[in-house]
């Protein structure tokens, strides 16, 4: 069974730290990542998406991505009470020539003041 | 503005009912998405479709049903058959293959 495993958290860290959320998937066919930001109660938001092996940056926030190790995190640089929040990890998951998305079930991130 | 429209917001079923959750969409995007979240849960898919008057089933489309007339619209139907309904629906879309997903706004289904 094709997977996404993600640690539920939480993960509290402090204002102005570095906040690391991880992310495994079961398929090694797997060919784009990406990294949902999801407040109580609302839909998710894309934040990150990551296609190649390395490191993605985008503001504070950085993929990165190993399909060896078939691994793939997110870093938040400078932590601010309002990236508190579910945090999913997405990964694209081929079959029968469609496309569909498989999440996580999401860590929870809690930046304090 | 280009986006996703679900409605209603809040739907609220009673015992025995069947109800239409409605996603609409002007990305003009060809593929269309149900997935369903359960408290503290990821999302898990129900339905999906790639194009018009062809749809796929999810992992749970055990008591669900949709249709795909139009490119730009895709609803779910809850049927009496789905016996724990209650749960945040949320309908997504994405241009072309291994692209970004979007999403609606959600529906929040509660059982009266």
């Amino acid at each position: 069974q094709k997977e996404v495993e993600q640690n539920s958290g939480p993960l509290s860290v402090p204002e102005g730290a570095i906040a690391s959320l991880n992310c495994t998937y079961s398929d090694r066919g797997s060919q784009s990542f990406f990294w949902y930001r999801q407040y109580s109660g609302k839909s998710p938001e894309l934040i990150m998406f990551i296609y190649s092996n390395g490191d993605k940056e985008d503001g504070r926030f950085t993929a990165q991505l190993n399909k060896a190790s078939q691994y793939v995190s997110l870093l938040i640089r400078d932590s601010q009470p309002s990236d508190s929040a579910t945090y999913l990890c997405a990964v694209n998951m081929r079959g029968a020539g469609y496309s569909t998305l498989t999440f996580g079930k999401g860590t929870m991130l809690l930046v304090s003041p | 503005d280009g986006g996703i429209t679900q409605s209603p917001k809040y739907l609220f079923r009673k015992e025995g009912q069947n109800v239409t959750l409605s996603c609409e969409q002007n990305l003009n995007h060809d593929a269309m998405y149900w997935y369903r979240q359960d408290p503290g849960q990821g999302l898990r898919l129900i339905y999906y479709s790639q194009i018009v008057n062809d749809f796929q089933k999810g992992d749970i489309a055990e008591g669900y049903s949709v249709s795909r007339e139009k490119k730009e619209s895709f609803p779910l139907t809850v049927t009496s058959a789905q016996k724990n309904p209650t749960a945040f629906y949320l309908c997504a879309s994405m241009r072309a293959l291994n692209e970004k997903l979007f999403f609606g706004s959600g529906t929040q289904l509660s059982v009266l």
